[in-house]
């Protein structure tokens, strides 16, 4: 499985937009770029995921770079309530279900 | 909107015993998953399972581990001889598996398994 690195911890405050970056430089073309995230004592959660292309949703918006290498989850007004440990996952376009590889994510202290 | 529902919310067992942990993923998603998190520690993938046999499984899915679709609804996580280290909150997750590579899997609340 190819690897994602992130950074350990970020901090933002509330209101205001937040960038948590990934770096994927070993993606393969077929690769998916998923973003889950996990609130304090429960499981993950999807928040977007895309291929190439800049995907918005009503939680957040992926921004992939051109080759691919790295992504950027925005969020675009924090809330108290995005204090979670925030997850960037690759899988295979040539797989259908298949398991995922958490890494240890970035955690997302949102300051009031 | 459908959920993954998991049973019971908390286990505590003692080392050596059976422990079943029950999970019902969202009625129209054919690929179903267990997941382990030891506190403070990352989620790891356990196994994967689709039509009614595993399709993947990790290094940590010894023979002490087992899963099943019992009915139509239900998928449990057995484990037949707890050891301490297996104390962790577990995972149940599923997906529809229609779409290759952009799966989202759905996951439950989780079981926090407490050995002693």
């Amino acid at each position: 499985d190819a690897k994602t690195t992130q950074p350990n911890s970020m901090e933002s405050n509330e209101e205001e937009p937040v960038h948590l970056p990934c770096n994927h430089s070993t993606i393969s073309g077929t690769d998916y770029i998923h973003w889950y995230r996990q609130l304090p004592s429960q499981g993950p959660e999807y928040v977007i995921h895309g291929l190439t292309s800049n995907v918005n949703n009503r939680m957040a918006s992926l921004a992939i770079a051109e080759d691919r290498k790295s992504s950027t989850l925005i969020l675009h007004r924090a809330t108290l309530r995005d204090a979670a440990v925030y997850y960037c996952i690759l899988s295979s376009y040539n797989n259908y279900g298949q398991n995922f590889v958490f890494g240890p994510g970035t955690r997302l202290s949102v300051l009031p | 909107e459908p959920e993954v529902t998991q049973t019971p919310s908390h286990q505590v067992t003692q080392m050596g015993q059976e422990v079943i942990l029950h999970c019902v993923p969202i009625s129209n998603h054919l690929y179903f998953y267990w997941y382990r998190q030891i506190l403070g520690q990352k989620v790891e993938f356990l196994v994967s399972f689709y039509n009614n046999e595993i399709s993947e499984k990790s290094e940590i899915f010894d023979d002490q581990f087992s899963v099943e679709r019992p009915d139509g609804s239900n998928f449990t996580l057995k484990i037949r001889s707890t050891k301490l280290e297996d104390s962790a909150m577990y995972f149940c997750a599923s997906s529809e598996g229609m779409r290759r590579g952009a799966d989202t899997q759905y996951f439950g609340p989780g079981t926090r398994l407490t050995v002693l």
